[in-house]
């Protein structure tokens, strides 16, 4: 089973800022199988990122993704009010399908 | 895109089955090759319980082996969950999604085990 370990637990910074999140792999991720999502309180996970870098459709461009192998950053170059919310990252490329245990993006 | 929307019983008792199901709406679940549960107790992570395609065939998490069946209607457009043998531990709210990187997801079902 491949182990996600996101990093840092808890981000916190102010509207306008650059966020940057980053999950680590236990073992390489074949095929870039590497997807993002972001969760608000009491709603369902929603697709960010996936192939590693590729944006899901409606997403906007200020969120981009990068790595390959065993590290991969999200990035959100400005944020917005409705950006802060939980993040998690996911890989897809072996069965079970794993989950990291999520970063929390917070207001300062 | 579809939208996908699980329903079932919100209780569950000790050592009984949960049985949950997805309705695939907005489009054919052939749209799709596979169709996934995946988990979230209060205040915790996500988990992936399992995965079934559109014409049966079945992934599913070795945590979950043991206890875990899914089916597929395809006259319904819909897919479901069964889960054995529970306990407060499986306390959760379960969601259904689609595809290889789960594009899309339902709204989730708060299932609560306890007697």
């Amino acid at each position: 089973e491949i182990v996600l370990t996101q990093s840092p637990g808890t981000l916190s910074l102010s509207p306008g800022e650059r966020a940057t999140l980053s999950c680590r792999a236990s073992q390489s991720v074949r095929g870039s199988s590497l997807a993002w999502f972001h969760q608000q309180a009491g709603q369902a996970p929603r697709l960010l990122i996936y192939g590693a870098s590729s944006r899901a459709t409606g997403i906007p461009d200020r969120f981009s993704g990068s790595g390959s192998g065993t590290d991969f950053t999200l990035t959100i170059s400005r944020l917005e009010p409705e950006d802060f919310a939980v993040y998690y990252c996911q890989q897809y490329s072996s069965s079970p399908v794993t989950f990291g245990q999520g970063t929390r993006l917070e207001i300062k | 895109q579809v939208q996908l929307q699980e329903s079932g019983p919100g209780l569950v008792r000790p050592s009984e089955t949960l049985s949950l199901t997805c309705a695939v709406s907005g489009g054919s679940i052939r749209s799709s090759d596979w169709w996934s549960w995946v988990r979230q107790p209060p205040g915790k992570g996500l988990e992936w319980i399992g995965e079934i395609s559109y014409s049966g065939g079945t992934n599913f998490n070795p945590s979950f082996k043991s206890r875990v069946s899914m089916s597929v209607d395809r006259s319904k457009n819909q897919f479901s969950l069964k889960l054995t043998s529970v306990t407060a531990a499986d306390t959760a709210v379960f969601y259904c999604a689609s595809g290889e990187y789960f594009a899309d997801w339902g709204q989730g079902t708060l299932v609560t085990v306890s007697s």
